[in-house]
């Protein structure tokens, strides 16, 4: 599976919108993008996900670059519970074993 | 509640001995992960199982780890003989479906294993 980049750390104000970049230049043409975050003491939640054409729902907006080699997730009024750690998975999705290879994610810190 | 549910929430264990931690995962969830967490570290995989089968244990850092799913429901990790290097948040994940765009993994919120 793919690797990301992402910044180990961003600060974000309430209220605003909080852009977290990833980098994949090495993704392939049927690797996916996943976004999970890890709120303290809690396990990994899933956020969004998508191929290639934009995406949004409830949580979250997911923009992926033409060429795929990036995206950047966009929490759009981020609030004080949205503290968290964001993780940008990359991977194939197979018929069986779909396991996710997490790397250190973006500590994003919503302050008031 | 609907969500993935593991026990106990915390263990603590004195170096040697045997520890075995449950995940009960989203009823009709076809596959079961388990992972593990190191302080201040992204989760790192360890095994998986589609129903009762283990598919994959590659993670699995030593003959010391053994998880089980007999029934394709609960499933337990053992940890054998513990040692201090292993404790850590052990998480436990399920998703509904393989190889489609709506396996999202669900995550319960981890048993953290402290070996003393």
């Amino acid at each position: 599976d793919a690797k990301t980049t992402q910044p180990p750390s961003m600060d974000c104000a309430e209220g605003r919108a909080a852009n977290l970049p990833c980098n994949h230049s090495t993704i392939s043409g049927n690797e996916y993008v996943y976004w999970y975050r890890q709120i303290h003491s809690q396990g990994p939640q899933y956020i969004i996900h998508g191929l290639k054409n934009n995406e949004t729902n409830e949580m979250a907006s997911l923009i992926i670059t033409e060429d795929r080699k990036s995206s950047t997730l966009i929490l759009p009024h981020a609030t004080l519970r949205d503290t968290a750690v964001y993780y940008c998975i990359v991977y194939m999705i197979k018929a069986a074993g779909n396991k996710l290879t997490f790397g250190g994610g973006t500590r994003v810190l919503v302050k008031p | 509640g609907a969500g993935v549910s593991q026990s106990p929430r915390y263990k603590v264990a004195k170096r040697g001995q045997d520890v075995a931690l449950r995940c009960d995962p989203i009823s009709g969830h076809v596959s079961l992960f388990w992972y593990q967490q190191a302080l201040g570290q992204g989760p790192e995989f360890l095994t998986y199982f589609q129903n009762e089968a283990q598919l994959d244990k590659s993670g699995l850092p030593s003959d010391r780890f053994f998880a089980e799913r007999p029934e394709g429901s609960v499933s337990t990790l053992k940890i054998q003989r513990t040692q201090q290097e292993d404790s850590a948040v052990y998480l436990c994940a399920s998703s509904l479906v393989q190889g489609s765009t709506n396996s999202a993994l669900h995550f319960g919120n981890g048993t953290r294993l402290t070996v003393t």
